[in-house]
């Protein structure tokens, strides 16, 4: 089944203890992303990936990071999390440009 | 660049009536535009997509939408409301001549809510 996975999907966490949330694609996408979800804000982009190794900046990069050594997976990271980081993420891939994002189910993050 | 207003944030509306979900969008040039479905809990899932090809687009779960450059419309619309359609809706444009990766700007969302 195509899909794309996310982990955790809940967490609860305190401010500075750095976190990573896995993301893993079955459907061989070049291009994966992820967003952050706000009420009221709609989705913002945080990092995109084109491919193996090439990452750029979204609309919200600030106090994340990410990595792309596999095709399949994309973590974002979070070095020293903040309050104002709680958020439901979601990680996005797709197989071109403008073409349809495959989600996954979300992860749901509060920082105390 | 490009931008785009959900006209709604809820719509109300009884099982068995015609639901209408309101998007405006602005581009520089020819969009493409996308509506997704979230269900709770749920990631986010297309429903349809806009590409310059026939105005009126068709979806799934009988949703469909018109592309009305005029107006800068792209709608989305459901002739029978079902109580299993009650999920949040986001708009979403696309700029082709964006040269950064899918520059999608999403909509903040219409909670669409069915009622028996």
């Amino acid at each position: 089944e195509a899909q794309v996975t996310q982990n955790p999907r809940y967490l609860i966490t305190v401010t500075g203890k750095k976190l990573t949330v896995t993301c893993s694609q079955n459907m061989n996408h070049e291009y994966m992303s992820w967003y952050r979800q706000d009420p009221g804000l709609g989705l913002r982009q945080i990092y995109y990936s084109m491919n193996v190794e090439v990452t750029d900046k979204g609309d919200v990069p600030e106090g994340y990071k990410v990595s792309r050594k596999e095709k399949r997976n994309f973590p974002l990271i979070l070095e020293s999390p903040s309050p104002n980081q709680t958020s439901l993420y979601f990680c996005a891939s797709s197989l071109e440009l403008a073409g349809e994002l495959f989600f996954g189910e979300g992860s749901r993050l509060t920082v105390l | 660049a490009q931008s785009v207003t959900q006209l709604d944030s809820h719509v109300s509306v009884s099982e068995g009536t015609p639901v209408l979900l309101r998007c405006n969008y602005s581009s520089s040039y020819s969009p493409s535009l996308f509506w997704y479905v979230q269900h709770p809990n749920k990631g986010l899932q297309l429903l349809l997509k806009y590409t310059s090809a026939a105005t009126l687009v068709k979806g799934i779960n009988g949703f469909e939408a018109e592309f009305k450059k005029s107006e800068t419309s792209f709608h989305l619309t459901k002739p029978s409301a079902h109580m299993s359609d009650a999920a949040e809706y986001f708009c979403v444009v696309s700029d082709p001549m964006n040269t950064g990766f899918q520059k999608l700007v999403f909509g903040t969302g219409t909670r669409l809510l069915v009622s028996p």
